[in-house]
C-alpha cells in the first residue's frame, strides 16, 4: 500500500550495529505498528502506539526501541543487531474500523 | 505464541476450484481478520468478521466463523492463478486493536 512507506527496504548490516527504520504513512491513522516475519511464519508484534504520546510493548520488544515522531512517522531502532534479528519487518497503520494497512517491508539482514 | 493456526499449511488446486482454509484460535475474540500475502511483500487486507457474526461475503471470499469451536474458514471460490499467495488469520483479542496473526496457509493455484 503506497500509504505506508518504509525506508529502507533492504539493508545488510553486521553484529552489533546501531539500525533504525523508517515507516511513515499518509492515511491519517493514529494507530502504528511494527511487526517482524520470520520465514514461514506469521507475524510477530514488536511495539505498538495509539498516538504521539503513547508506546507500548508487542510480544517480541527485547532489543528493539521505537521513536513516535509525528502522527505520520513511527521508527523501529535495533540497538545493537545480532544475527537472529535478521528477518522481514512490517510497519501497519489501522484505521476505526480495525483493519491493518502494512507498508512494503524491510528486509533486514544481520552477519 | 501464535493464537491463531491454519490448516493446512499449504494448498495446491487447479485454476477454477474452490479453496478453503481453516484458522483455529485459542481464546475470545473480538473480531478475527484474514489477509492476503504475495511473496515477500505486505500483508493485504481481505475481510474482518466481528464476534456477534457468523458469516461474511466479499466478492469470491466467504469468511464463516463459529465461536463456540473457535474456528474460521475462508472459502475463495472459482480460484484464480493470481490468488497464489500466503493467506493469515488474525484475530483482536480484546478490542486491544492489536492482531495475533496465525502462520498462514500457502496457496497455489496452477494455471
Amino acid at each position: 500500500d503506497a500509504d505506508v512507506t518504509q525506508t529502507p527496504r533492504n539493508r545488510i548490516t553486521k553484529t552489533g550495529k546501531r539500525i533504525m527504520l523508517e515507516c511513515s504513512q499518509t492515511k491519517g491513522h493514529d494507530r502504528m505498528y511494527w511487526y517482524r516475519q520470520d520465514p514461514g511464519l506469521g507475524l510477530r508484534l514488536i511495539y505498538y502506539s495509539f498516538d504521539v504520546k503513547d508506546i507500548n510493548k508487542g510480544e517480541i520488544s527485547d532489543g528493539y526501541s521505537v521513536s513516535r515522531q509525528a502522527q505520520a512517522k513511527f521508527s523501529l531502532s535495533l540497538e545493537s543487531a545480532i544475527p537472529n534479528q535478521t528477518a522481514l519487518y512490517f510497519c501497519a497503520t489501522s484505521d476505526t474500523r480495525d483493519r491493518q494497512f502494512f507498508g512494503p517491508g524491510t528486509r533486514l539482514t544481520v552477519l | 505464541s501464535q493464537q491463531g493456526e491454519e490448516d493446512p499449511q499449504a494448498l495446491s488446486i487447479q485454476e477454477g476450484e474452490n479453496a478453503t482454509m481453516n484458522c483455529s484460535y485459542k481464546t475470545s475474540i473480538n473480531n478475527l481478520q484474514w489477509y492476503r500475502q504475495n511473496s515477500g511483500r505486505g500483508l493485504v487486507h481481505l475481510i474482518l468478521i466481528r464476534s456477534n457474526e457468523r458469516e461474511k461475503h466479499s466478492g469470491r471470499l466467504r469468511v464463516t466463523l463459529d465461536t463456540s469451536k473457535k474456528s474460521s474458514s475462508l472459502l475463495i471460490t472459482a480460484s484464480r492463478a493470481a490468488d497464489t499467495a500466503s493467506y493469515f488469520c488474525a484475530t483482536d483479542m480484546d478490542s486491544s486493536y492489536k492482531l495475533i496473526f496465525g502462520s498462514g496457509t500457502r496457496l497455489l493455484v496452477r494455471p
